[in-house]
């Protein structure tokens, strides 16, 4: 069956720091490929996604790229804030109502 | 996209009892979804309700313990039963929406069992 893969946490950063956080997935078909993000107390919010190969997902400054060829959706963002600290789902829905996320990884961000 | 309201935002409950946790979403759907999310834990689906038909629930989960209804298609309650610690958790209501699958969340009911 399909699944989602994606590094374990907790990843800390100091603010203005790159940020990778490593997704790959396996599934039949052609796949979408979402991140999503879980701010402290909240309920998950889209964050991008990417609906075919070789298309970058971007929002408020992250960005991943959906590499077929790995499978792989790796999270970038070229200068965290601390704003930024939440919990980050990697997720894939191939196109049937049930979607699979990842077991999700925490950013601290420090000041 | 989609908004998604739940009611209780939260809630301590004594051992034995139930909560039911509504979910209502500004625009008609299909179909909703239930997910538990235990502490420090990724999403679990409990299972998805259909206007008009029985909910599907998915392996480990059943329906004296997790009823729901579906009366419409913008409605959905989850009913926790005869609770016990094991079920504190944050419950999430979801729909589907847009050509591409993407998932919109209400901000959850945290769950606290005594």
């Amino acid at each position: 069956g399909n699944s989602v893969t994606q590094m374990e946490g907790p990843v800390t950063l100091s603010e203005e720091a790159f940020l990778t956080i490593n997704c790959t997935y396996t599934a039949t078909g052609y796949p979408s490929l979402f991140w999503y993000v879980q701010y402290p107390g909240e309920g998950l919010q889209l964050l991008l996604k990417a609906t075919k190969a070789d298309d970058k997902g971007s929002n408020k400054g992250f960005e991943a790229t959906y590499r077929k060829e790995t499978t792989s959706f790796h999270l970038e963002k070229g200068s965290v804030q601390v704003s930024d600290s939440a919990v980050y789902f990697c997720a894939t829905n191939t196109g049937g109502f049930k979607t699979i996320f990842g077991a999700g990884t925490r950013l601290f961000v420090k000041a | 996209s989609a908004v998604i309201s739940q009611k209780p935002s939260r809630d301590i409950c004594q051992r034995g009892t139930s909560l039911t946790i509504q979910c209502q979403v500004d625009s008609q759907v299909t179909m909703m979804f239930w997910y538990r999310q235990q502490p420090g834990q990724s999403l679990t689906l409990i299972a998805t309700a259909n206007q008009g038909s029985e909910a599907t629930y998915e392996s480990g989960f059943v329906i004296d313990k997790f009823p729901i209804s579906r009366p419409n298609l913008t409605f959905s309650t989850l009913t926790v039963s005869n609770m016990s610690p094991e079920d504190s958790s944050i419950y999430l209501c979801s729909v589907l929406s847009g050509l591409d699958y993407e998932q919109y969340f209400g901000p959850g009911t945290r769950l606290t069992v005594t």
